[in-house]
């Protein structure tokens, strides 16, 4: 069971707007902790890849149809647009200081219907 | 190839050692925090170890006491030696770069190596 709670599938059409969550505790995303929330891709067959960092930042590379928010002992990660190149799984990440290091979701697989 | 590659994976019998070795390029191991995570097949991520610049380490609870992080810095080279192996080991095992001082994410990520521990 994972620390951080993803749901386990979202689907939308070309063009739509999808959204995960993540939710997690006062150790780990809980506003308190100053602890970022951050977000991978992980398309089939391949290592996972930064999406996301600090919450809503992302990497150089990274399309603007993805954007992350945090608030409270939750974040969430927004597809806009969505395309089928996007079809992937998608993790949340953030520290546990209870734990003294990594938490992850368990995933979220997109699919582009 | 991307700066970490990792080597040394494969078929081993339960309660077996193995020890993974993480080539790095382009920065020094020993000025990063490194760590390791593993996915079971078909499952989600999970952290197993960090080991700090300064060379503090920490490790999840379930590979506590069996699995050692280390490094070489003469050959810029993350280890992760792992004793004691189950059947529930069996994942592949990525190398990553922690962002810091920019914030407690990965940035970089190896391809991966398969580990695969036999009953």
């Amino acid at each position: 069971q994972s620390v951080l709670t993803q749901p386990p599938s979202v689907s939308g059409a070309p063009g739509q707007t999808v959204t995960i969550s993540c939710t997690g505790s006062s150790s780990n995303i809980g506003t308190g902790t100053g602890y970022g929330v951050h977000w991978y891709q992980q398309l089939p067959g391949t290592a996972p890849k930064l999406l996301i960092y600090n919450n809503n930042n992302r990497p150089s590379g990274v399309p603007d149809r993805f954007s992350g928010a945090k608030s409270d002992t939750s974040a969430s990660l927004a597809i806009t647009g969505l395309q089928a190149e996007d079809e992937a799984d998608y993790y949340c990440q953030s520290y546990d200081s209870s734990l003294s290091g990594f938490v992850f979701g368990a995933g979220t697989k997109v699919t582009v219907l | 190839e991307g700066p970490l590659v990792e080597t040394g994976g494969g078929l081993i019998q339960s309660g077996g050692s193995l020890r993974l070795s993480c080539a790095v390029s382009g920065f020094s191991v020993s000025d990063n925090y490194m760590n390791w995570v593993r996915q079971a097949p078909g499952k989600g991520l999970e952290w197993i170890s960090v080991i700090h610049g300064a060379g503090t380490t920490y490790y999840a609870d379930s590979v506590e006491g069996r699995f050692i992080v280390s490094r070489d810095t003469s050959k810029n080279t993350l280890y992760l030696q792992m004793d004691s192996l189950r059947p529930e080991d069996t994942a592949v095992y990525y190398c990553t770069r922690e962002a810091r001082p920019y914030g407690d994410y990965l940035d970089y990520w190896g391809q991966g190596a398969l580990v695969t521990v036999s009953s």
